[in-house]
């Protein structure tokens, strides 16, 4: 079955103690995608990456770091996580210059305490 | 940079009436992909409806159709028949053509609440 995969689904986590939310697609897609979710702001872009070993920040970027060293896995990375980056985040895939949908995971709810 | 606004942040109809969601967005692109998401309370995000810049059709998927309005660049999603399983944040969003950054740029969402 065509799918992202997030994980965790939650995580609870206190300020500064890093943490790695990993995402995983089985589609060969070139283009990934982490995109954060708070009320009232709709989601938003944090860091996208073309290509393996090919990554560009987003709208949001601060905070937050990626890598892609694999094609499949997209893994979003927060060294020193704030209660500001509680949130619900969701990865995405798709093949590039498609124009066609991005493929969501289920997402991952992150509170920072 | 793109902007995409939903006017309402929440609406409710009742079951098997029709209801229409609004969405604008404000771009200086001739060409561009609009979409309109459901979030169930599953979090699970569905594609609903996709809709070409190109094309003057306005797309349909069964019980949902667009209206888009370039000129006035107004993408509204109308719902026919609600059902109880239509109950969702709907999110509508902007995407620029090309091999570019594929990113989706969002409204704020609207949440339907279907009444019985």
């Amino acid at each position: 079955e065509a799918q992202v995969t997030q994980n965790p689904r939650y995580l609870i986590t206190v300020t500064g103690k890093k943490l790695t939310v990993t995402c995983s697609q089985n589609m060969n897609h070139e283009y990934m995608s982490w995109y954060r979710q708070d009320p009232g702001l709709g989601l938003r872009q944090i860091y996208y990456s073309m290509n393996v070993e090919v990554t560009d920040k987003g709208d949001v970027p601060e905070g937050y770091k990626v890598s892609r060293k694999e094609k499949r896995n997209f893994p979003l990375i927060l060294e020193s996580p704030s209660p500001n980056q509680t949130s619900l985040y969701f990865c995405a895939s798709g093949p590039r210059g498609s124009n066609e949908k991005l493929f969501f995971g289920s997402g991952t709810q992150l509170s920072v305490l | 940079a793109q902007t995409v606004t939903q006017s309402q942040p929440e609406m409710s109809v009742q079951e098997a009436e029709t209801v229409t969601l609004s969405c604008t967005y404000d771009t200086s692109e001739s060409d561009y992909y609009l979409f309109w998401y459901k979030q169930p309370p599953s979090r699970q995000m569905i594609l609903v409806i996709r809709q070409e810049a190109y094309k003057q059709q306005n797309a349909t998927e069964n019980r949902f159709s667009v209206n888009f309005q370039k000129a006035a660049k107004s993408f509204s999603l109308k719902i026919s028949d609600s059902q109880l399983g239509d109950a969702a944040m709907y999110f509508c969003a902007y995407r620029s053509p090309g091999f570019g950054n594929e990113k989706l740029t969002f409204g704020t969402g609207t949440r339907l609440t279907i009444i019985p």
